[in-house]
């Protein structure tokens, strides 16, 4: 079976410029997570969807901070414009109902 | 107070010792509790489920649930160098809608 997919698993930019970080989840799961791993603070939730809405984005830093899910099979997190302290390792995670999440290999974005 | 601690370490340990990592929580409304491994430049990995109180075994790992002391226990037997990670608890329950909560992750060396 096929995990969550991430790409692309490494990103290096400029601050400023727009970044796109892309998932796919596992077939048949129903909900997808969005996640940011520091190791200041550890793995922190910015947003998450159950089929394809998003229900809590409590977690988005900022307004330069965005996610779509158009559908079932696909999410995006985009942050423009970018920033030095937007570093870190994103993960996107997909889970059915009640059930553990899977996570991807993540997204490092190193942003100079 | 947050509502999963766990310490951060680092623990080392020399190969074939039994390791005990662990992590309490503050809210009873919790009733999933899973353990996550996580390698160097890897997504957090599902390595233990269980659902309430009680244990649960998988060859070499225990998962323990004490409810009554919100308090959660993963251990490892006969460690081996290649359970060199970093072990993260997580927990979900009734109350947000199931959102998952995840520790500060615990890194384990094992000394060959």
């Amino acid at each position: 079976d096929a995990g969550v997919i991430q790409s692309p698993r490494h990103e290096v930019t400029e601050m400023g410029q727009e970044v796109t970080l892309r998932c796919k989840p596992i077939s048949g799961h129903n909900s997808l997570f969005w996640y940011r791993q520091t190791m200041m603070r550890g793995l922190e939730l910015l947003i998450y969807f159950n089929n394809n809405v998003p229900i809590d984005d409590s977690g988005m830093p900022e307004d330069r901070f965005s996610a779509k899910m158009p559908n079932a099979s696909f999410s995006t997190l985009k942050i423009q414009p970018s920033e030095p302290r937007d570093s870190a390792v994103y993960f996107c995670a997909s889970n059915s109902e009640r059930q553990p999440q899977h996570f991807g290999d993540g997204t490092r974005l190193s942003i100079l | 107070q947050k509502e999963v601690e766990q310490d951060p370490g680092p623990l080392s340990v020399p190969e074939g010792a039994i390791v005990s990592l662990n992590c309490t929580y503050s809210n009873s409304a919790f009733q999933y509790f899973m353990w996550y491994r996580q390698y160097s430049r890897k997504g957090p990995e599902l390595l233990m489920y269980t659902y309430s109180s009680g244990n649960k075994e998988d060859g070499r790992f225990t998962a323990q649930v004490d409810k009554s002391s919100k308090y959660i226990s993963l251990f490892i037997r006969d460690s081996q160098p290649s359970d060199s990670a970093t072990y993260l608890c997580a927990m979900s329950g009734l109350t947000g809608g199931f959102k998952t909560i995840f520790g500060a992750g615990t890194r384990l060396f094992v000394k060959a």
